[in-house]
């Protein structure tokens, strides 16, 4: 089974703090595949990143960067600098092998509202 | 180019009503998805569709959910009976071929008094 757990229920930073958004996954798959999705309040979520197994290098867009660690099954999610416009919540996704399943079955963490205040 | 879509934004039915909820998906995207989001909990695998057809339904919590995409393009959620606890955010997202990105839309908040 997978399973995705985001500890941080909520955090509160100040404006261009750093913060780091925490991921811890479970899955029996060899290849599989993370996601991160930001949710702002109008609700709709917003795709940010996929990486899959295979892929530990770390990647870095802008002011986002994303550490993927499988010996500790973690997939944090840093921001620097961070903005009022960054307050939403973060989704953390799990999927496993495309192979077994068909399609990408998202398996969605609980969530981390991030709140940046000016 | 235009997103996914979702209509109503909103919903509010009486328990025991029946009420459809449309996605509208990506233009070109085969895949087709529905989630449920419950208040404070990330959302839920429901149903996903491979064009027509859909291919995997193990989401969907009992017989009063249904869903159907007959054209391969637009999908509507069906729910008969509707009961308190079916309250949530219904999400839906499409993807270019099964194996790619899922881009979500803003979904229809659902409440049933």
């Amino acid at each position: 089974a997978q399973k995705v757990t985001q500890a941080q229920t909520e955090i509160s930073v100040v404006e261009k703090e750093d913060v780091t958004l925490d991921c811890v996954y479970e899955t029996r798959d060899t290849t599989y595949y993370l996601f991160w999705y930001k949710q702002p309040p109008s609700g709709e979520l917003v795709f940010l990143i996929r990486r899959n197994s295979f892929d530990e290098q770390n990647e870095i867009s802008g002011r986002y960067s994303w550490n993927f660690q499988k010996s500790t099954s973690s997939f944090n999610f840093t921001i620097t600098a961070s903005q009022v416009v960054d307050s939403a919540v973060y989704f953390c996704a799990l999927s496993g092998s495309f192979m077994n399943t068909g399609f990408q079955k998202l398996v969605f963490g609980t969530g981390t509202r991030l709140l940046v205040s000016p | 180019g235009a997103g996914v879509s979702q209509t109503p934004s909103n919903k509010v039915t009486e328990k025991g009503k029946y009420v459809e909820l449309r996605c509208d998906p990506i233009s070109g995207h085969t895949a087709l998805y529905w989630y449920r989001q419950s208040l404070g909990q990330g959302p839920e695998f429901l149903i996903y569709f491979q064009g027509t057809g859909a291919a995997d339904d193990s989401g969907l919590p009992n017989d009063r959910f249904f869903a159907v995409r007959p054209e391969g393009s637009v999908s509507t959620l069906k729910i008969q009976r509707t009961e308190r606890g079916d309250s949530a955010v219904y999400l839906c997202a499409s993807s270019l071929y099964p194996q790619e990105t899922q881009y979500f839309g803003p979904g229809t908040r659902l409440l049933v008094l």
